[in-house]
């Protein structure tokens, strides 16, 4: 079983606001990183740290954290946001080079 | 533009060593300030991670792939490489190698699909 645990899908109107969330005892002590991927793509990191953003990717995307849940939310989702999306972080061990990605949440755009 | 591109063989046969090969361009592999891993997906399934070896060679593995994988690292040829032993069909999947910083994969590779089959 994941040491991350996330829905495995969530559904959100065009245009409306989508929080995706992510559990698990590591981010207690650390952030977690998030990236989105569409069919036959490569993920690609949307969020990372307290709250930081890629360049390139919008500012519709923001990252939070509390307790042992860390969380992407979409404000004004698009048809283009409809893809799968994983949290990433140290797994138990601690080591900063250690790493573990949640079961991932497929977000839908209705 | 940093650029990352996996190469190898598509298709392994069962119990023998699966290896791949990523290049990297427009950054250098022996950099301080990066660490370099590798991830994989099997079809239809969520991301795994495999390892991420740090800048100085040293590597941290996924538990459960620990005993069957090592990463090795060409600094000539600004490359880096995982070999995963005794594969089954369980490691048929698309591996992605990718370029760690600031605790994040912040650029992938577009893949490499493998296929475990006699």
């Amino acid at each position: 079983s994941s040491e991350l645990t996330q829905d495995p899908v969530v559904s959100v109107a065009l245009g409306q606001t989508v929080r995706i969330t992510c559990q698990g005892d590591s981010l207690r002590n650390y952030y977690a990183s998030w990236y989105q991927q569409k069919p036959g793509q490569a993920p690609i990191l949307v969020m990372f740290g307290k709250n930081n953003r890629p360049s390139g990717i919008p500012d519709r995307f923001s990252g939070s954290s509390s307790g042992n849940t860390a969380s992407l939310t979409i404000t004004g989702a698009q048809a283009e946001d409809e893809a799968d999306y994983y949290c990433n972080s140290r797994d138990s061990s601690g080591k900063h080079l250690g790493n573990v990605f949640g079961p991932g949440t497929k977000v839908t755009v209705l | 533009q940093v650029k990352l591109q996996e190469s190898g063989p598509g298709l392994v046969k069962p119990s023998e060593t699966l290896s791949l090969t990523c290049t990297v361009s427009g950054a250098s592999i022996s950099s301080t300030t990066y660490s370099w891993g590798w991830i994989r997906q099997p079809p239809g399934k969520g991301l795994e991670w495999i390892d991420t070896m740090s800048h100085s060679g040293s590597t941290y593995y996924n538990p459960s792939l620990k005993s069957r994988v090592t990463t090795s690292i060409d600094t000539s040829k600004n490359q880096f490489s995982v070999r995963v032993t005794s594969v089954t069909a369980a490691d048929t999947a698309v591996y992605y190698c990718a370029r760690h910083y600031n605790s994040a994969f912040d650029v992938w590779g577009q893949g490499a699909m493998v296929t475990v089959s006699s």
